[in-house]
């Protein structure tokens, strides 16, 4: 596509309640990012795919955070028993090289998770 | 780890010039970026640096001293729409970036 497509926009959750956001990225783009932007905050790191093996997820913050590409090109990031300290804008990225060659990442419009 | 710092706030007026400062603390460098993000929207990409020196990008350029964990962003010639968050985000080993918090800029007429 144009460019990094996440959906939903928005996305409000009851909390408890499990929560599945997706990212579509640049067709032929090895690298995939997702990070997590709180208000007023620069995006910090969750995990990292390149084509479909995830080579860095240190930066999930609980086990109830799971994030997949199975085919190496969509990804979906997953939370589980959603807490209110989850509320932020979910941010993906995607760069046409491996995150070693340091090619510029385009981000998506993020999808902002509202829990209740 | 990674430690980012740029200021919060700046506030600069049309047509003027503005510099933004990063500093970093790393335990690892591969690369400084910056990027731009306006209310409600995607991080863009603006600027690279991992070499030493001023990369200049028409109105914007970006300085890289790696001896002195240090980065400026520099806007020339400030138009209203340049109003947004910058975000200096460095890179570590294994490509992976950490950003600061970013700082926002006004550009007032």
């Amino acid at each position: 596509g144009a460019g990094v497509s996440q959906s939903p926009r928005y996305k409000v959750a009851k909390r408890g309640q499990d929560v599945a956001l997706r990212c579509d990225p640049i067709s032929g783009h090895v690298s995939l990012f997702w990070y997590q932007q709180a208000l007023g905050q620069g995006p910090e790191f969750l995990t990292y795919f390149q084509n479909e093996a995830q080579l860095d997820k240190s930066g999930l913050p609980s086990d109830r955070f799971f994030a997949e590409r199975p085919e190496g090109s969509v990804s979906t990031l997953k939370i589980q028993r959603t807490q209110q300290e989850d509320s932020a804008v979910y941010l993906c990225a995607s760069s046409l090289g491996a995150a070693s060659k340091n090619t510029e990442a385009f981000f998506g419009q993020g999808t902002r998770l509202t829990v209740v | 780890g990674q430690n980012i710092d740029q200021p919060t706030e700046m506030t600069a007026t049309e047509g003027a010039i503005v510099q933004i400062n990063c500093t970093y603390q790393t335990s690892g460098f591969n690369g400084l970026f910056w990027y731009q993000q306006h209310a409600g929207e995607a991080p863009t990409f603006l600027s690279y640096n991992v070499l030493d020196g001023l990369e200049e990008k028409g109105r914007f350029s970006s300085f890289l001293s790696r001896s002195k964990g240090y980065s400026y962003l520099l806007l020339k010639e400030l138009q209203m729409k340049d109003s947004a968050s910058y975000l200096c985000a460095v890179n570590g080993n294994a490509g992976k970036s950490t950003f600061g918090d970013g700082t926002t800029l006004t550009v007032k007429p």
